[in-house]
């Protein structure tokens, strides 16, 4: 299975600062099989990015992702009260598909 | 709009079978780009991808649940099911149903639903 391990588990920021959050993959993902989504308390989950850079419909331009291969990144350039949340990584290269295990954006 | 609904019991006993059902609308499970998916979260854990299945009834399974899936769908009634066999305490989840879209460069979950909590226990 393709393990994602995100980093940080946890990012105390204000709003308006900038958030960097890593995923790192144990194989090899394209980039066009990794995708980011938000969930906050108590609702699903929501699409932010897929194929690792593209913003889905009505996500903000403050969202942008990077990466390739094992290595890939979820940007918040100013973090918005809306914001705070937990973000997660998903791969659909290989089967079984796999997300990461989280990292929670919390207001510091 | 596309909607997705999830629908089951709320309580399961331990070695008994699930059987969930996810209601769609806005689009159609014949969409050769459609599919839908299976996901859940255990209270203040992460997601886990449980299976899969798209327009032409191809299907596909996490096989970590070894054989304990069966996903199968309703075209006429926009309706996506997934059986979950020998239910154990730690398949205590909410369970999320999402449309997969597949546009052919990329597969993703681009719209879900509001999940079902399932709790397992005697």
């Amino acid at each position: 299975d393709i393990v994602l391990t995100q980093s940080p588990g946890t990012l105390s920021l204000s709003p308006g600062e900038r958030a960097t959050l890593s995923c790192r993959a144990s194989q090899s993902v394209r980039y066009s099989d990794l995708a980011w989504y938000q969930q906050k308390p108590g609702q699903a989950p929501r699409l932010l990015i897929y194929g690792a850079s593209s913003r889905a419909t009505g996500i903000p331009d403050r969202f942008s992702g990077s990466g390739s291969g094992t290595d890939f990144t979820l940007t918040i350039s100013r973090l918005e009260p809306e914001d705070f949340a937990v973000y997660y990584c998903q791969q659909s290269e290989r089967s079984p598909w796999t997300f990461g295990q989280g990292t929670k954006v919390e207001v510091k | 709009q596309v909607t997705l609904k999830e629908s089951g019991p709320v309580l399961v006993k331990p070695t008994e079978i699930l059987t969930l059902t996810c209601t769609v609308s806005g689009f159609s499970l014949t969409n050769a780009r459609m599919g839908v998916t299976w996901i859940r979260q255990p209270p203040g854990k992460a997601l886990e991808w449980l299976a899969h299945i798209l327009s032409n009834d191809e299907k596909s399974y996490n096989t970590s649940l070894k054989n304990r899936l069966t996903i199968s769908k309703d075209t006429s009634k926009s309706q996506v099911f997934l059986v979950m066999t020998n239910l154990d305490p730690l398949d205590t989840a909410t369970y999320y149903c999402a449309r997969l879209y597949d546009s052919g460069w990329s597969a993703t979950f681009d719209v879900w639903g509001q999940g079902t909590m399932v709790t397992v226990s005697s």
